[in-house]
């Protein structure tokens, strides 16, 4: 399974919106509503912002928000705050019963 | 509160077998649905999955790693050990072990992460 593409870097300024693209097959992304999106800072572990695909667990802001269109899984982070500079990675469960990260993007909040 | 934590060597030498130990706290892995997994990162790169056991001993691993992995679990230690053979340079990374449900597709809670560094 090969991973799933990312943008290397996106970035945006405080206040505005951004979306991170992420593209799979239709053996992962586009099979299954089980695309989940995390945010890792320089030297943390990550951490669970998005799951099913638009789901936010509890505690993550809603400025936060995930959705899909055939193999495209997109993140929005709206109203950018200095915070959200970090790196994001998606996530897909596969056809083979597995897991597929994506290359992972670098968000810089100018 | 839900903990996770690696252990292991931090320095193996190519061909060594690697042997990592996630010890958890807050649940159980005789628990139904629960389930743990390992991910790893070399340095300055990608996540990548790598292998997930559940409370029923149902296993998953990576295809591309397959050959390599053994994920077990010890239950009552609240313990899950991955081991990993023929370690090369390009396994250097960052190994996470993480907690997710049956039925649920995402890694809820995340170890710190161990730095394993293979040298000779």
């Amino acid at each position: 399974q090969s991973a799933l593409t990312q943008p290397a870097s996106v970035s945006g300024s405080p206040g505005q919106s951004i979306t991170i693209s992420c593209t799979g097959t239709s053996s992962d992304v586009g099979g299954y509503n089980y695309v989940s999106w995390y945010q890792q800072h320089p030297g943390k572990a990550p951490k669970l912002m998005i799951y099913d695909v638009s789901k936010r667990p509890s505690g993550v802001s809603n400025r936060f928000s995930g959705s899909k269109s055939g193999n495209t899984a997109s993140l929005t982070i709206s109203g950018l705050q200095a915070e959200d500079e970090a790196d994001y990675y998606c996530s897909s469960y596969t056809s083979s019963s597995t897991w597929v990260f994506g290359g992972g993007t670098k968000l810089t909040v100018l | 509160q839900i903990t996770l934590k690696e252990s292991g060597p931090t320095l193996v030498k190519p061909t060594q077998t690697l042997t990592l130990t996630c010890t958890f706290s807050g649940f159980s892995l005789s628990t139904s649905g629960v389930g743990v997994g390992w991910i790893r990162q070399p340095p300055g790169k990608a996540l990548e999955w790598l292998a997930l056991i559940y409370w029923n001993d149902d296993k998953r691993y990576s295809p591309s790693l397959k050959s390599r992995l053994t994920i077990t679990k010890d239950t009552s230690k609240n313990q899950v050990v991955l081991t990993m053979t023929n370690m090369d340079p390009v396994d250097t990374a960052t190994y996470y072990c993480a907690l997710t449900w049956f039925g649920e597709f995402s890694f809820d809670y995340w170890g710190q992460g161990t730095l394993v560094t293979v040298s000779s």
